[in-house]
């Protein structure tokens, strides 16, 4: 496993402006996950794809976000009209059919001034 | 509702004592534990997890967890702690009522190690 990529690592941006993350998963694994955290806090569940549908979305999930994952590889995750309460690290994660364990890819923090 | 509590914020172990981390949960159904590890500006790696079977399980680094249904804990451990433990330690559950195994995780506990 080449494990979880995520692009970029870090990104400052002004208030109201949109900001796109990417994730690239473990190859084969059809599950993908984002979650964000917050200082001080443990990751939140933010959505869920099986392959290309998106199965679950949590009520964090605000409709200024939307995920996508359009051939069921990648995964990106979009954040329009930017707050200061979105200041956070996204975190995506990956696993595969048979096996429980999600692995996360390095996150990306998100600053927005 | 499921959750997970971690309830020290900070451990402090000397190098080379025993380390223990709580972790309790409240799940309806058997529950699937997990332990991850962050370091500084980075992700969570994987340590180890319960799904079912030995109530003692062994992970990655030394690290091992046990089991106990009755007192709804799952407590991380490792008989001689390192420097390089320091990290900070969550326990998480796979929610039990969601068909996608998203995870519910504690609020973390800092994990420091003097030499």
């Amino acid at each position: 496993d080449t494990g979880v990529s995520q692009n970029p690592r870090h990104k400052i941006t002004k208030r109201g402006q949109n900001v796109t993350f990417r994730c690239d998963p473990i190859s084969e694994h059809n599950r993908l996950y984002w979650y964000r955290q917050t200082l001080g806090q443990g990751p939140e569940f933010l959505t869920y794809f099986q392959n290309e549908a998106q199965l679950e979305k949590s009520r964090l999930l605000s409709d200024r976000f939307s995920a996508e994952r359009p051939k069921g590889s990648f995964s990106t995750l979009e954040i329009q009209r930017t707050e200061q309460g979105d200041s956070a690290m996204y975190l995506c994660a990956s696993s595969s059919n048979y096996r429980d364990t999600q692995y996360f890819g390095p996150g990306t923090r998100l600053t927005v001034l | 509702a499921q959750s997970v509590a971690q309830p020290e914020d900070q451990v402090n172990v000397a190098e080379g004592n025993p380390l223990t981390v709580k972790c309790t949960y409240s799940v309806s159904g058997n529950p699937y534990l997990f332990w991850y590890v962050q370091y500084p500006n980075r992700g969570l790696q994987f340590l180890l997890k319960y799904i079912t079977g030995d109530n003692l399980v062994k992970g990655s680094y030394g690290f091992e967890a046990e089991f106990n249904k009755s007192q709804t804990s799952f407590h991380l451990k490792k008989p001689s702690a390192l420097v390089s433990d320091s990290a900070l330690y969550f326990c998480a559950v796979r929610d039990p009522g969601s068909a996608t195994n998203k995870l519910i995780f504690g609020t973390g506990t800092l994990l420091a190690v003097q030499p």
